[in-house]
């Protein structure tokens, strides 16, 4: 069946500005998570979703930075006031459950660049 | 703070060979330790999940072990294939009330040269 998939593939935006980046879980699927990959480290944890609401939101740096999944299902990752140091690639991941027994499915990623 | 680490960050491997890599992560809180392969260009793909002190996990000419107690793990490749060439992540979960997170290490890159 189909993967996790996550729009846009790339996004160039200019500091200040705002930006949303999508992911779509596998069907099923009930945990969502989302990460944050900088160069040459591994990814960081941003935010758990179980079903619609955040299970656990410790990793999201500051108030700048908002995650909804208002059905469950899509998530959607909302930057405000972009700064450079937002650049990354930003992966979304999904399981069965949540919890540390499953394993995680991940999208390909977005590649946020901040000029 | 809790702190994954890797070793080698990078390892270069003629093809046929064998090769390992660690991973270390704190001995205490311990629930869960994941590993993933991420080819470039691809998406994570999940290798093992691992709970149980002393587990050894196979899948094909990959496998790993588990030492909670000591907070390391071990991942063995047999025979590399250049198709092996990837970033190698471990994570592990901890057991800590109301967090719900895998806490990666910053990977080691395999290279396998034909």
């Amino acid at each position: 069946g189909a993967g996790v998939s996550q729009t846009p593939s790339n996004k160039v935006t200019e500091k200040g500005k705002y930006v949303e980046l999508r992911c779509d879980p596998i069907s099923g699927h009930t945990a969502l998570y989302w990460y944050r990959q900088s160069l040459g480290q591994g990814p960081e944890f941003l935010i758990y979703f179980q079903g619609t609401g955040a299970a656990d939101d410790s990793g999201l740096p500051n108030d700048r930075f908002f995650a909804v999944r208002p059905e469950g299902s899509v998530s959607t990752l909302k930057i405000q006031r972009t700064e450079r140091g937002d650049s990354a690639v930003y992966l979304c991941a999904s399981s069965f459950r949540g919890g540390a027994g499953y394993e995680q499915y991940f999208g390909p990623g977005t590649r946020l660049t901040v000029t | 703070i809790l702190n994954v680490e890797q070793s080698p960050q990078s390892l270069h491997v003629q093809e046929g060979d064998s090769t390992n890599f660690t991973c270390s992560f704190p001995s205490s809180n311990f629930y869960a330790l994941h590993w993933y392969r991420w080819e470039t260009a691809k998406s994570p793909e999940a290798l093992f999940v691992m709970t149980l002190n002393g587990d050894e996990k196979k899948k094909g000419r990959i496998s790993a072990t588990l030492n909670t107690k000591e907070g390391y793990s071990y991942l063995y490749i047999k025979g590399s294939q250049p198709e092996d060439s990837a970033t190698y992540l471990c994570a592990f979960y901890p057991l800590i009330q109301g967090a719900q997170k895998l806490v990666f290490g910053q990977g080691t890159r395999l290279t396998i040269n034909p």
